[in-house]
């Protein structure tokens, strides 16, 4: 079945710490990936997305995102976290082309000290 | 430029009845998606409206319905209601169809609560 997997429910980092959340999808063929955040009491926010091309992809709030065909995987990371990175993140694919409807992982929480 | 809005932005409803929500697209956008988030099953894709035609629909029954007026706005109804459709249900709008190359923009959601 077609699904995205993001392993970690809730990650605890300290402010000015580095983060990666993981995202691994299961189909074959390459999907499109996008990264979203949800703060409380707000919708998604996309934060960047991969269609092909550079694997390494830039986004919004200065994070980054590096696909990885071997891995079946779409890692999002920054160097740097602030107290207001905290919110939830959820990684999401569409197969099987463009019209595809949007899956989504089961999120993970970030919280960050101070 | 304003934003998706959703109205009511909260709701307590009991079982049996049933329930209508609203979604006003950002001015211009004619494609608006609805979603459903719960603790257990997450995020989860219910249908898409676009120029007033149901695009696409997800995994979901029949009591979950849609419409969208010719002003993009779009309605989404839920008959007889159960426990499980407690969630917050997302509203997202993009300028045109297929969401993959249209960027989607999410509304803040409807919390609706069954009793």
């Amino acid at each position: 079945a077609q699904s995205v997997t993001q392993p970690d429910i809730h990650i605890t980092v300290s402010e000015g710490a580095s983060l990666e959340l993981r995202c691994n999808y299961s189909y074959g063929a390459t999907p499109y990936l996008f990264w979203y955040v949800q703060s409380p009491g707000q919708g998604l926010q996309l934060l960047l997305k991969y269609f092909s091309g550079d694997t390494l992809v830039q986004g919004i709030k200065g994070f980054e995102a590096e696909f990885k065909r071997s891995q079946s995987s779409f890692n999002l990371r920054k160097p740097s976290v602030h107290w207001s990175d905290a919110a939830e993140y959820f990684c999401a694919v569409i197969y099987g082309g463009s019209q595809g409807n949007l899956i989504f992982g089961k999120g993970t929480k970030l919280s960050v000290k101070p | 430029k304003a934003g998706v809005t959703q109205t009511p932005r909260y709701l307590i409803k009991t079982r049996g009845q049933q329930v209508t929500l609203s979604c006003s697209p950002i001015s211009g956008h004619r494609s608006v998606s609805w979603y459903q988030q719960t603790p257990g099953q997450g995020l989860q894709f219910l249908f898409e409206y676009f120029s007033e035609t149901q695009r696409n629909k997800g995994n979901f029954p029949g009591r979950f319905s849609g419409r969208q007026f010719s002003n993009s706005r779009s309605e989404m109804n839920v008959s007889t209601l159960e426990l499980g459709d407690s969630a917050l249900y997302l509203c997202a709008s993009s300028r045109n169809s297929g969401r993959a190359i249209n960027e989607q923009f999410f509304g803040p959601g409807t919390r609706l609560t069954v009793l």
